[in-house]
């Protein structure tokens, strides 16, 4: 079966940086994104990534190393807004989006 | 602000209820979704419109019911639910269905209580 592997839960400090990891298996890979969602809201785009490097925007990256089936999300200077979930996905070889249940990312002062 | 907006925020229902759930999209988008978000569990994708026609139906019982009029406008009818159907319910579009980079762009959900 395709299945997505993010952590349940992590906390870091404000000012600090974290990295949040996504481990995939799927049946073919067109791309994955990362979504952010606040509590109460709707998810929000964050990033896409097709080819193994790293991606920069600003506070956030996103990394993909296809060959060992992995991403994580680097987000840098934490501000106490960046508390939310952060949700991976992955679409497979028929352009299915596979969903990870999602890391709740806690930031404390 | 989102450029998806999904009517009512929140809805109790008893069992016997029927309810209809609203979605509308101003991005000028072909696709539409609807997706389940439980706790602690990944998104479900629940149906698929592109250029209003289903193009996807994950097995979802019939007690869900979509309808899709137009391109930017999405419903889903609810008849006879069980409590294990609470849940938050998030419409969703795309450029495309299926497209490799095309992202998503979320409703903030309707928060769905089944009593």
């Amino acid at each position: 079966g395709q299945n997505i592997d993010q952590p349940t839960e992590m906390t870091a400090t404000e000012g600090a940086i974290v990295q949040i990891n996504c481990t995939y298996q799927t049946s073919g890979f067109n791309g994955l994104f990362w979504y952010q969602q606040h509590a109460g809201e709707a998810p929000t785009f964050l990033s896409y990534n097709v080819l193994d490097g790293l991606e920069e925007k600003g506070r956030f990256s996103s990394f993909l190393s296809r060959s060992k089936g992995y991403s994580y999300l680097l987000l840098k200077e934490l501000q106490m807004k960046d508390s939310a979930s952060y949700l991976c996905a992955v679409r497979d070889g028929n352009y299915q989006l596979i969903w990870g249940a999602g890391t709740k990312l806690i930031i404390k002062p | 602000e989102t450029g998806v907006t999904q009517t009512p925020r929140h809805l109790v229902m008893g069992m016997t209820n029927k309810k209809s759930l609203k979605c509308e999209q101003h991005l000028g988008h072909n696709a539409m979704y609807w997706y389940k978000q439980s706790a602690k569990k990944p998104l479900e994708l629940m149906f698929v419109y592109s250029l209003e026609e289903r193009v996807e139906n994950n097995s979802v019982p019939s007690r869900f019911s979509p309808e899709c009029p137009n391109s930017s406008h999405l419903f889903l009818h609810l008849h006879t639910l069980q409590p294990e159907d609470s849940a938050l319910y998030l419409c969703a579009s795309s450029q495309d269905a299926g497209t490799g980079s095309s992202p998503l762009h979320f409703g903030n959900g309707t928060r769905l209580t089944v009593t």
